[in-house]
């Protein structure tokens, strides 16, 4: 069983959809992190977060501690908003668990 | 513009030969790792480094090396023990106090 777990794998969208990716993680954590990846490879972060919710423009993420839980929302989805996007438990100490990832595709 | 450098992009190696990847980071961390990725998996951590000349193996460590002999480079060797090195190949840092994750634009390593 993997540490954590994302649903769903793959994720198509029309543009202004309100999107939602769902992350489990099964180990204590210090943090939770949300990261995009684009076709081309890199990966940026776009969220850390221990608790409650955080906003960056059209992109909400949450954490539920208690039920080992956490979303990341996309509102009014555009069709650059199209890479993966992967869930990362930082487990203390500097190791991180990883999702496989959600491949959304927002079509126009 | 601090960041994450790595090279070579793309590599392409013929089997038996070594090959090194470079990782160079200006964001002062100490953490830095190795991660390799393949389709369908998440990122596995090959090495990773807490500080200068000091390194741990990841979960699949074997048939790769490491060093970490200055704080801002990191390289890896992939080596012809590797049975399977064709992937993508991820290079990191965390900022020590807030914890924040930093990637390179990656590396992606062909065997022919």
């Amino acid at each position: 069983k993997n540490e954590v777990e994302q649903s769903p794998q793959n994720l198509t969208a029309q543009e202004g959809e309100f999107i939602t990716i769902n992350c489990s993680y099964s180990v204590g954590i210090s943090a939770l992190h949300w990261l995009q990846q684009h076709p081309g490879g890199g990966i940026v972060s776009l969220f850390m977060l221990s608790s409650g919710k955080k906003k960056h423009g059209r992109l909400i993420a949450t954490i539920n501690i208690q039920e080992k839980h956490s979303s990341l929302h996309i509102t009014a989805s555009h069709p650059r908003d199209s890479a993966v996007y992967i869930c990362a438990a930082d487990n203390t100490g500097n190791q991180f668990y990883f999702g496989t990832g959600t491949s959304l595709t927002v079509i126009p | 513009d601090g960041g994450i450098t790595q090279s070579p992009k793309y590599l392409f190696r013929k089997e038996g030969q070594n090959v090194t990847l470079s990782c160079e980071q200006n964001l002062n961390h100490d953490a830095m790792y190795w991660y390799r990725q393949d389709p369908g998996q998440g990122l596995r951590l090959i090495y990773y480094s807490q500080i200068v000349n000091d390194f741990q193996k990841g979960d699949i460590a074997e048939g790769y090396s490491v060093s970490r002999e200055k704080k801002e480079s990191f390289p890896l060797t992939v080596t012809s023990a590797q049975k399977n090195p064709t992937a993508f190949y991820l290079c990191a840092s965390s900022n020590d106090r807030s914890g924040e994750l930093f990637f390179g634009e990656g590396s992606r390593l062909t065997v022919l």
